[in-house]
């Protein structure tokens, strides 16, 4: 059964870093490509970047590029989302979710950004 | 931009069909995804690749499309159906996903 798992979520001042994981089980997740996608507080959603296996290239949304980095630890079967100079927008659940046909999500985890 | 355009409300009754639409320029030229999601929980895929169901997707769900837009039909309406429904397409690129704002399906 594949799961996935985030965890890294809370309260942080603008400005403030964070540094979210999402644990993965259940398929090989080092053949995986990976995607991050968030959904502000009764807002629709948005996707953040993606990560593909190998190499581990990545993409991102404008909104989040230069202040965020998706990266992956093989090893641990585990996708990151390290975000940087965090604004009150960026206050959202954040998903991490397979990239295939069907995909699968975690459950998400709460970013809140406010001081 | 790219952009993706869908309603933001459908109404139906009980054993209607409800049909909602996705447009965007790119469509064309990329596959469309739709998911539903219920209140307080992730977001589930029903339709991938336009026209395929997942395994454990109710047959009563389907995609199609047409030039620019893309269409999820709910055949036979169910009140556990209310949730709302974002279609998803990458640009031509295939590197940046985009979602549509979601459609609020009611079943009245």
């Amino acid at each position: 059964e594949v799961q996935l798992v985030e965890s890294g979520g809370g309260l942080v001042k603008p400005g403030g870093s964070l540094r979210l994981s999402c644990a993965a089980s259940g398929f090989p997740f080092r053949n995986a490509w990976m995607n991050w996608v968030r959904q502000a507080p009764g807002k629709g959603l948005e996707w953040v970047g993606r990560i593909k296996s190998d190499v581990g290239t990545t993409d991102y949304a404008a909104s989040v590029k230069g202040r965020f980095t998706i990266s992956r630890d093989d090893s641990k079967n585990t996708l990151y989302l390290q975000m940087n100079s965090l604004r009150i927008e960026d206050t959202a659940v954040y998903y991490c979710t397979t990239i295939s046909d069907p995909d699968y999500w975690g459950q998400g985890t709460l970013v809140t950004v406010s001081s | 931009s790219y952009e993706l355009t869908q309603p933001p409300s459908v109404s139906v009754s009980p054993g209607q069909t409800a049909r909602i639409t996705c447009s965007g320029d790119e469509m064309p030229r990329q596959y469309a995804y739709w998911y539903q999601q219920k209140p307080g929980q992730a977001p589930v895929m029903v339709i991938y690749k336009d026209s395929e169901r997942p395994s454990g997707i109710p047959e009563r769900f389907s995609g199609s499309r047409s030039g620019t837009t893309v269409t999820l039909t709910i055949s036979g309406v169910q009140a556990e159906d209310e949730a709302v429904y974002y279609c998803q397409s990458p640009d031509t690129s295939d590197t940046y996903q985009m979602f549509g704002g979601g459609t609020m399906l009611t079943v009245l």
